[in-house]
């Protein structure tokens, strides 16, 4: 089976630019999360999608993040502008059934110079 | 106040110790608890989950849980240097509830 695919691996910008990310979950797998991790500290979720639909986006900057995940398949986040802050990594996963038991893809280093 | 706390460490044990890592929690009505697992530059891979309190086990790994003390422990018996990485714990209130993780405590075992 294979994993979470995640692109691009690393990416540097500058703050005020903006950035997308890309994911693929694993093949079957209904929900998507986006987490942040910044360095030192544990991932933080971003995002849930159901399917098409979002569960929780509770703890997404909406003024500067978005999402979407296009026919329950692959998804992208973006976000327009950046601030220094934004660096950190940026984690896709996705699950069968439960929320618990999460596959991860390896991530996008983002750094925000 | 945060919801799961852990040490950072860095903890440093050599080779074939039992390595002890724990975390607290704050909120009693988490009910999964989970153990991660993050090498570096590599994302999270689940290596155990327990519902409620109690312990399991799966090869040389121990996850326990008490709901009493708000207190969850992962022991690693015979720890080989491919045990290095960083262990994030995890709590959810159900199995169809986000998870909150730890800030991770990252493991070092010397050859």
């Amino acid at each position: 089976e294979a994993g979470v695919a995640q692109s691009p691996r690393y990416k540097i910008i500058e703050k005020r630019q903006s950035v997308a990310f890309w994911c693929n979950p694993i093949s079957g797998h209904a929900t998507l999360y986006w987490y942040q991790q910044i360095l030192g500290q544990g991932p933080k979720l971003l995002i849930q999608f159901q399917n098409n639909g979002v569960v929780d986006d509770s703890q997404l900057p909406k003024d500067r993040f978005s999402a979407e995940r296009l026919k329950g398949v692959d998804s992208t986040l973006k976000i327009q502008p950046a601030k220094l802050e934004d660096s950190a990594v940026y984690l896709c996963a996705s699950s069968r059934d439960r929320d618990y038991e999460q596959y991860f893809g390896p991530g996008t280093r983002l750094t925000v110079t | 106040q945060k919801e799961v706390e852990q040490d950072p460490g860095p903890l440093s044990v050599p080779e074939g110790a039992i390595v002890s890592l724990n975390c607290t929690y704050s909120n009693s009505a988490f009910q999964y608890f989970m153990w991660y697992r993050q090498y570096s530059r590599k994302g999270p891979e689940l290596l155990m989950y327990t519902y409620s309190s109690g312990n399991k086990e799966d090869g040389r790994f121990t996850a326990q849980v008490d709901k009493s003390s708000k207190y969850i422990s992962l022991f690693i018996r015979d720890s080989q240097p491919s045990d290095s990485a960083t262990y994030l714990c995890a709590t959810g209130y159900s199995s169809a509830s986000k998870i909150i993780f730890g800030s991770g405590t990252r493991l070092s075992i010397r050859p």
